[in-house]
């Protein structure tokens, strides 16, 4: 599959827990971005890196939230001392520079945090 | 920031009917407007976009119409298949790109055979 791909698929943490997820774009892409989806909801946008830089980052991303894209290829999300509220789908999607400009989504990391 | 709203949350139509699903945005500056279908429990995928300097755009039997003017765009699927069940989303970009997009709360279509 040559999709972006994201581990794990899903994640059940305890309150209070750090949680990392981590996303695999598509080889040739050098945009990433990290979204939020609440159940009944569309996505809400976190962060987007262009190759390893973080160009733009949401208000809703927290001081206990944390991305990386270290080498411009995979990117990783923390959230540091979880709380309920932050029970949701964890999607990654990335895409071309300019002149192309879909949007191709991974199938997500769906975190519970009891 | 944008806003968009997305209308009606669920819609079911008869195998073979047209349907329609509409969105509004708030910011006059949108540029680029993507629909996504998402499966239960799949990933959302790219259907048809469309950007400001073009009023309609088809494909097949899915089309999207936008009205700069009263900041409101379309989404039309025509002979609608059971296949075509799903949750589809609208969105709106100020960046002409998908940076930064800011989706509607969704549309639970159901097709019945």
């Amino acid at each position: 599959d040559t999709g972006v791909s994201q581990d794990p698929r899903h994640k059940i943490t305890k309150r209070g827990q750090n949680v990392t997820f981590r996303c695999d774009p598509i080889s040739e892409h050098n945009r990433l971005y990290w979204y939020r989806q609440t159940l009944g909801q569309g996505p809400e946008f976190l962060t987007y890196f262009q190759n390893e830089a973080q160009l733009e980052k949401s208000r809703l991303l927290s001081d206990r939230f944390s991305a990386e894209r270290p080498k411009g290829s995979f990117s990783t999300l923390e959230i540091q001392r979880t709380e309920q509220g932050d029970s949701a789908m964890y999607l990654c999607a990335s895409s071309m520079g300019t002149g192309n400009t879909e949007a191709f989504f991974g199938q997500g990391t769906r975190l519970t945090v009891v | 920031g944008e806003n968009v709203e997305q209308h009606p949350s669920t819609l079911s139509v008869q195998e073979g009917d047209s349907a329609v699903i509409k969105c509004t945005y708030s910011d006059s500056a949108s540029n680029y407007f993507p629909w996504y279908k998402q499966e239960l429990g799949k990933r959302p995928q790219l259907i048809i976009d469309i950007r400001s300097n073009v009023g309609e755009k088809k494909d097949q039997r899915i089309a999207v119409t936008l009205n700069k003017t009263a900041k409101h765009f379309s989404l039309h699927i025509t002979e609608t298949q059971p296949e075509d069940s799903a949750v589809y989303f609208c969105a709106a970009s100020l960046s002409g790109s998908a940076r930064q997009l800011t989706f509607g709360s969704g549309t639970q279509l159901t097709v019945l055979p």
